[in-house]
């Protein structure tokens, strides 16, 4: 089946640290994004890639590092200079227009302590 | 699960009855609008998407409604069943780094309720 992977679907750390959260998708889509979501909020934008070797910020990219050395994966590092890292975080793919749908993973819920 | 409709506005509806979902936009270029449908700890799920040269269109269940004139769209389930019950977001592409509409932007979302 096609898709995209994230994993782990939960994730601790203790403050300080940086993590990696892994995004892996099959549909061999060039654009992958990265989102945050916070209870009762929509969700931002962090980091999005329409392109091998290439990435823009989003809109809350602070705190926040990726890379995209293969079509297929997008991973997120969440470093200690991230404020409040605690957070729902959604990877999504799509086929890199924009009137085209994003297809989500199931996202990874870190919580930093 | 993720709570991620905790407090969001909620629409509560009876079991068998239809929905209307709303949702306001701001950028009056937009060329395009999508619903998707989050459950609890997953991902968000593509419902049903829209070009601006239409005003309506049709899917299994669901319409959406455009209305350009006021910016609003609108997301109609008939026959409004328990596994509706979710967080409903609309999505509109908006400007990023580089260049005119090259990320999408979610609403707030609101979630739907369906009482048995």
């Amino acid at each position: 089946d096609g898709g995209i992977t994230q994993s782990p679907k939960y994730l601790f750390r203790k403050e300080g640290q940086n993590v990696t959260l892994s995004c892996e998708q099959n549909l061999n889509h060039d654009a992958m994004y990265w989102y945050r979501q916070d209870p009762g909020q929509g969700l931002r934008l962090i980091y999005y890639s329409q392109i091998v070797n290439d990435f823009q910020k989003g809109d809350i990219a602070e705190g926040y590092s990726v890379s995209r050395e293969k079509k297929e994966s997008f991973p997120l590092t969440v470093t200690s200079a991230q404020k409040n890292p605690t957070a729902f975080y959604l990877c999504a793919s799509s086929i890199g227009q924009l009137s085209s749908p994003l297809h989500f993973g199931n996202g990874t819920r870190l919580t930093v302590t | 699960g993720e709570s991620v409709g905790l407090h969001l506005p909620t629409l509560s509806v009876q079991e068998g009855d239809n929905s209307i979902i709303n949702c306001a936009y701001s950028n009056s270029a937009s060329d395009y609008f999508i619903w998707y449908k989050q459950e609890s700890g997953k991902g968000p799920q593509f419902i049903i998407d829209i070009r601006s040269n239409m005003d309506k269109r049709q899917g299994q269940r669901v319409t959406v409604l455009l209305n350009k004139t006021v910016k609003h769209l609108s997301l109609q389930i008939a026959a409004t069943q328990p596994g509706d019950s979710a967080v409903y977001f609309c999505a509109e592409p908006t400007c990023g780094n580089t260049g005119a509409n090259s990320k999408l932007t979610f609403g707030k979302g609101i979630t739907l309720s369906v009482r048995p």
